[in-house]
């Protein structure tokens, strides 16, 4: 059962416009929410993250949207950049210990 | 420079040999946690430990076996490894309270089992 879900596998956006990643979940015990950038060949790297008591969070050209009711969250990238291509992983958690992650979205910028 | 160090990077085996792969990490963190990542399951927790001598499954642990002797290490064992277990593997640790930054990841290992 997917507790996560990354409906979208991939995302083609145009230099400088804005890229919008979606991610559903089920477990309404997660209290965190994280995004992950995972370039090939590398491990991911944690970008973002919310708190289950925020709506919002913004760090630069990133903002995580939640929406609690919908069991809903999204990144935006704005505006987005070439080196912004990636493979995007959600992940949810209820204890430091545990992360759950959905199954990625391949993001392209292109020029 | 802070990191989690894996090794092999790469490494090709025969169903049944066993086989360890080492991670470590620098950072004094007391949470740690293997992950595999496969095409369309995205990744997914094989064990995880807490602190010295305190390790649980995660969703996966089926066919593996994990030690934490030391606060820094963590090793993978499987002892007798089969193709199914072909897979991206990662190595991640965290604070103890880093619920709003997640894991520090690994490189990764690429297995592939014949």
């Amino acid at each position: 059962d997917q507790q996560v879900k990354q409906n979208s596998p991939s995302l083609s956006v145009q230099e400088g416009r804005i890229s919008i990643l979606n991610c559903d979940y089920t477990n309404s015990m997660f209290d965190y929410f994280l995004w992950y950038k995972k370039y090939p060949a590398e491990g991911p790297t944690f970008l973002i993250s919310i708190s289950s008591i925020k709506d919002k969070n913004e760090d630069g050209r990133f903002t995580v949207f939640l929406n609690k009711s919908a069991k809903h969250l999204s990144l935006h990238i704005v505006p987005s950049q070439p080196g912004d291509s990636a493979v995007y992983f959600c992940a949810a958690t209820g204890t430091a210990s545990k992360l759950t992650f959905g199954t990625g979205t391949r993001l392209q910028v292109t020029l | 420079e802070a990191q989690v160090t894996q090794n092999p990077r790469y490494l090709i085996t025969v169903t049944g040999k066993k086989l360890t792969v080492t991670c470590s990490q620098n950072m004094n963190h007391e949470y740690m946690s293997w992950y595999r990542q496969d095409p369309g399951l995205g990744l997914r927790q094989i064990y995880y430990s807490m602190n010295v001598e305190v390790t649980d499954k995660g969703d996966v642990p089926e066919g593996y076996k994990v030690s934490r002797k030391e606060k820094r290490n963590f090793p993978l064992i499987l002892e007798s490894p089969s193709p199914n277990q072909t897979s991206l593997y990662f190595c991640a640790s965290s604070p103890r309270d880093s619920a709003n930054y997640g894991y520090t990841f690994g490189s990764g290992t690429r297995l592939t089992v014949v």
